[in-house]
């Protein structure tokens, strides 16, 4: 079955990076995008870019633009999210979750499970 | 950027109650580029309709999508106790944004 398994837990300190991990399995890793959501505690979903894992190519919200790097390593079917100049607003549970490439089946199915990062001095 | 926009924000209604949540977009979604979530505390979001009107897989047929344009609408015919959740609306047709969310509470 389709599976994206996200890194562990992170605690950071304001001014630090913080790169997040999202292994799939049980489907063509090249076939597929994959995007990066967060939310804040208590708060909704916040999209921050997709990349695509067939050329790695990327998109990033304009919010996060110049803070967040989205890379891929096909020999492990592994997606990353590294977000630096971390401050105490980071501090979220991020998601990874795919999307078909076809414009009209971008949909998030299925999502990671999440993973908690912490900002704090 | 497409605005969504959701309410009510909290919705409070018994088991076997009909639940109706409503989306706003900003501007025409075009295609009907609409999906609608469910998401429970401590779990990751989980697709329940895509393309404003389609179950995903395994969505009993309790949960309906219907709308178009800038309105659209999710129902939940019976309320289940598994159902009380927070509902998250995304529009996919121009980059991805997401509704605040409506929590749907036990009354």
């Amino acid at each position: 079955q389709v599976q994206l398994v996200q890194s562990g837990a992170e605690v950071k300190k304001p001014g630090a990076s913080v790169k997040v991990s999202c292994k799939a399995s049980g489907y063509t890793f090249t076939s597929f995008y994959m995007h990066w959501v967060r939310q804040a505690p208590g708060q909704g979903l916040e999209w921050m870019g997709i990349i695509n894992p067939s050329g790695g190519s990327t998109s990033y919200a304009q919010k996060f633009q110049g803070r967040v790097t989205m890379t891929r390593d096909t020999s492990t079917s592994t997606v990353y999210m590294e977000l630096s100049s971390l401050r105490s607003e980071d501090t979220a549970v991020y998601y990874c979750a795919r999307s078909e490439i076809a414009a009209a089946r971008n949909w998030f199915d299925p999502w990671g499970q999440g993973t908690l990062v912490t900002v704090s001095s | 950027e497409i605005v969504l926009t959701q309410s009510p924000g909290t919705l409070s209604l018994s088991p076997g109650e009909r639940a109706t949540l409503s989306c706003r977009a900003s501007q025409s979604i075009s295609s009907s580029y609409l999906a609608w979530y469910q998401q429970k505390p401590g779990q990751a979001p989980r697709l329940l309709i895509f393309g404003a009107s389609s179950r995903a897989t395994g969505i009993p047929d309790r949960f309906t999508g219907s709308g178009s344009g800038t309105d659209f609408t999710l129902t939940i015919s019976r309320l289940e106790p598994e159902d009380f959740a927070v509902y998250y609306c995304q529009q996919y047709a121009s980059s991805y944004t997401f509704g605040p969310g409506t929590k749907v509470d036990i009354k």
